[in-house]
């Protein structure tokens, strides 16, 4: 396992359209975080799933964002009718079993344009 | 509110020359602080995970201290690479479980 995987990379979608993105977190991590980051600002968290439970969500995921982690394994971040303001960078991050002070490993982030 | 702040936003170093930059974060309900690199087109990387007051954490030419009581820590790199070009990330980890990222130090290093 070479580490956190996202896809896709980079997405460019037109205002109004659903995307979703993927994450494959390392195998035997059973904590999974999704982020996203605005230009010059640094990454916010948006929920946290242990296995295939969400535990926490923050205000900032709105009714059109969706998150799901059916087998406790991938995890899936859906956003509904997209608007401009939801271009960012998407992060996600695995941390493992018993693991302490919270150390995480990122992916490489998911780039979203909304035009 | 709890705030992190990362100072400065953005810093050009000779190669070869020293740097620290600091990240500030609520002095109540700490439980640790990260810092990551992060590299254009690849993954944050973490530094460091710092969990004590006083404590200081070496990785080669990066070190980093760490002081809970004031709300302060501050990474040091020796001797500026090419390499260490990056966007330097703190987290502060509350214990109420709260994720707080600062908007980072970009770092960029002159040949």
């Amino acid at each position: 396992d070479t580490g956190v995987s996202q896809d896709p990379r980079h997405k460019i979608t037109k205002r109004g359209q659903n995307v979703t993105f993927r994450c494959d977190p390392i195998s035997e991590h059973n904590r999974l975080y999704w982020y996203r980051q605005t230009l010059g600002q640094g990454p916010e968290f948006l929920t946290y799933f242990q296995n295939e439970a969400q535990l926490e969500k923050s205000r900032l995921l709105s009714d059109r964002f969706s998150a799901e982690r059916p087998k406790g394994s991938f995890s899936t971040l859906e956003i509904q009718r997209t608007e401009q303001g939801d271009s960012a960078m998407y992060l996600c991050a695995s941390s493992p079993i018993g693991g302490t002070n919270y150390e995480q490993y990122f992916g490489p982030g998911t780039r979203l344009t909304v035009t | 509110i709890l705030n992190v702040e990362q100072s400065p936003q953005s810093l050009h170093v000779q190669e070869g020359d020293s740097t620290n930059f600091t990240c500030s974060f609520p002095s109540s309900n700490f439980y640790a602080l990260h810092w990551y690199r992060w590299e254009t087109a690849k993954s944050p990387e973490a530094l460091f995970v710092m969990t004590l007051n006083g404590d200081e954490k070496k990785k080669g030419r990066i070190s980093a201290t760490l002081n809970t009581k004031e709300g302060y820590s501050y990474l040091y790199i020796k001797g500026s690479q090419p390499e260490d070009s990056a966007t330097y990330l703190c987290a502060f980890y509350s214990s109420a479980s709260k994720i707080i990222f600062g908007s980072g130090t970009r770092l960029s290093i002159r040949p």
